[in-house]
């Protein structure tokens, strides 16, 4: 079955301590991407990667990190967690630009 | 820079009745245009994608329309079932970038 996962789906952690969202398509895409939702502000793009090695800033990408080492993975890393950063993460992926977009089920994330 | 509009935030009505939800968008110079749904709780589901070379896209009860001239996008939804109801979000792709600018999404109430 095409899907993106994502782990972990839910988690409480406290400011600073590290922590990473790994994410995982088994569609052999070209593109991902991190997106957080919060209310009232919709969805924002955090990071994109076009391809593995290549990625790049989207809206809001302060207090993030990620990597693109393999072409299914594309984690998401919270080097020192605050309170602003409690949100809902979702992962995407798609072949190419012109592609449909596939969206994990989303992590939610609560910054003591 | 591209602004995406969703109106309206809200709409509630009879289940059989058709629905229109609208999208519009500031710059014309797009790429490609996508609807999504988005259940309470969960991932996003993509619905139609309209490529910019396209005026229309139909899946089941659904169609989608784009006229780049005018920046607008309709998703028109057919004898509405309760089953629809959820959030609907537009994403519009950037023709300079692999960006994804989103509305901020219609939240449709289908009543029994």
């Amino acid at each position: 079955e095409a899907q993106v996962t994502q782990n972990p789906r839910y988690l409480i952690t406290v400011t600073g301590k590290k922590l990473t969202v790994t994410c995982s398509q088994n569609m052999n895409h070209e593109y991902m991407s991190w997106y957080r939702q919060d209310p009232g502000l919709g969805l924002r793009q955090i990071y994109y990667s076009m391809n593995v090695e290549v990625t790049d800033k989207g809206d809001v990408p302060e207090g993030y990190k990620v990597s693109r080492k393999e072409k299914r993975n594309f984690p998401l890393i919270l080097e020192s967690p605050s309170p602003n950063q409690t949100s809902l993460y979702f992962c995407a992926s798609t072949r190419d630009r012109a592609g449909e977009l596939f969206f994990g089920e989303g992590s939610r994330l609560t910054v003591l | 820079k591209q602004e995406v509009t969703q109106i309206p935030a809200a709409l509630s009505v009879p289940e059989g009745e058709n629905l229109v939800l609208n999208c519009s968008f500031t710059d014309s110079a797009i790429y490609n245009l996508q609807w999504f749904r988005q259940d309470p709780g969960k991932g996003l589901t993509s619905l139609l994608l309209i490529q910019s070379s396209q005026r229309e896209q139909t899946s089941g009860r659904l169609n989608a329309s784009l006229d780049k001239s005018s920046g607008r996008s309709t998703l028109y939804i057919a004898a509405s079932q309760p089953g629809d109801s959820a959030t609907y979000l537009c994403a519009v792709g950037m023709d300079s970038n692999y960006q994804l600018i989103w509305g901020a999404g219609t939240k449709l109430i289908i009543k029994p």
